[in-house]
């Protein structure tokens, strides 16, 4: 079992729905990032999350997707109107302070936009 | 921008054979360089890191990677896989700036070991 839990493992959505994606880091971690992986390609950086702060969104498409990572609670990766393309495997990685060189990984949650 | 570039997309070994999955990457600063492993199903697991000094890195599971930083190589290595090994296996750089930030992946290497 990973320490940064992932949900939901597998989620089906038709175009135009949205998803939500969640993300509970290691415990004491309170810096999460969202990575995605498409079909036969290496994982991208989308986000970089600190409690209630975006670090760096500079991976996020423009439109459409949305991350938080609220005070309380899990990160959120959020796709508004989903399309067949952004169907992809989407992992959460987290560390516990600034300086950290190391991210622990979730299982990742798989996408499937029929 | 930095790149990662893992030239074995799939391999296939017998038990006992010797593995070595090559890595490359575009960026000629000072970089931090890991190789994780996801085994089927489950969450990408850390193998081994690079940060400094030695340039020859044990991990974990018996695998080990070399640093060359003339060829910006960073090849993992085992002498005798095991069937468990089968998995697939990514390499990734992120530049030293002394945060874990942002990781590129290489599109990942997916090992297959049969007895």
């Amino acid at each position: 079992n990973a320490d940064v839990m992932q949900n939901p493992r597998h989620l089906v959505r038709r175009r135009g729905q949205e998803a939500r994606l969640r993300c509970s880091p290691m415990k004491g971690h309170s810096h999460v990032y969202w990575y995605r992986q498409l079909p036969e390609e290496g994982l991208k950086f989308m986000v970089y999350l600190q409690k209630e702060n975006i670090i760096d969104e500079s991976g996020m498409p423009k439109e459409r997707f949305s991350a938080e990572f609220p005070k309380e609670g899990p990160s959120i990766l959020r796709i508004q109107q989903v399309v067949r393309g952004d169907s992809a495997a989407y992992f959460c990685a987290s560390h516990n302070r600034a300086g950290a060189n190391v991210l622990t990984f979730g299982a990742g949650s798989r996408l499937t936009v029929l | 921008a930095q790149s990662v570039s893992q030239h074995n997309h799939h391999v296939i070994l017998s038990e006992a054979a010797s593995l070595e999955l090559g890595c490359n990457y575009s960026y000629g600063g000072t970089v931090n360089l890991f190789w994780y492993v996801q085994y089927p199903g489950q969450h990408l697991q850390l193998l081994l890191k690079y940060f400094s000094g030695d340039p020859l890195v044990k991990g974990i599971k018996g695998f080990e990677a070399e640093f060359i930083k003339s060829k910006f190589s960073f090849n993992l290595r085992k002498p005798s896989v095991q069937w468990s090994d089968t998995a697939e296996y990514f390499c990734a750089v992120n530049l030293d700036t002394g945060t874990a930030s942002k990781l590129t992946f290489g599109t990942g290497t997916r090992l297959q070991v049969t007895l």
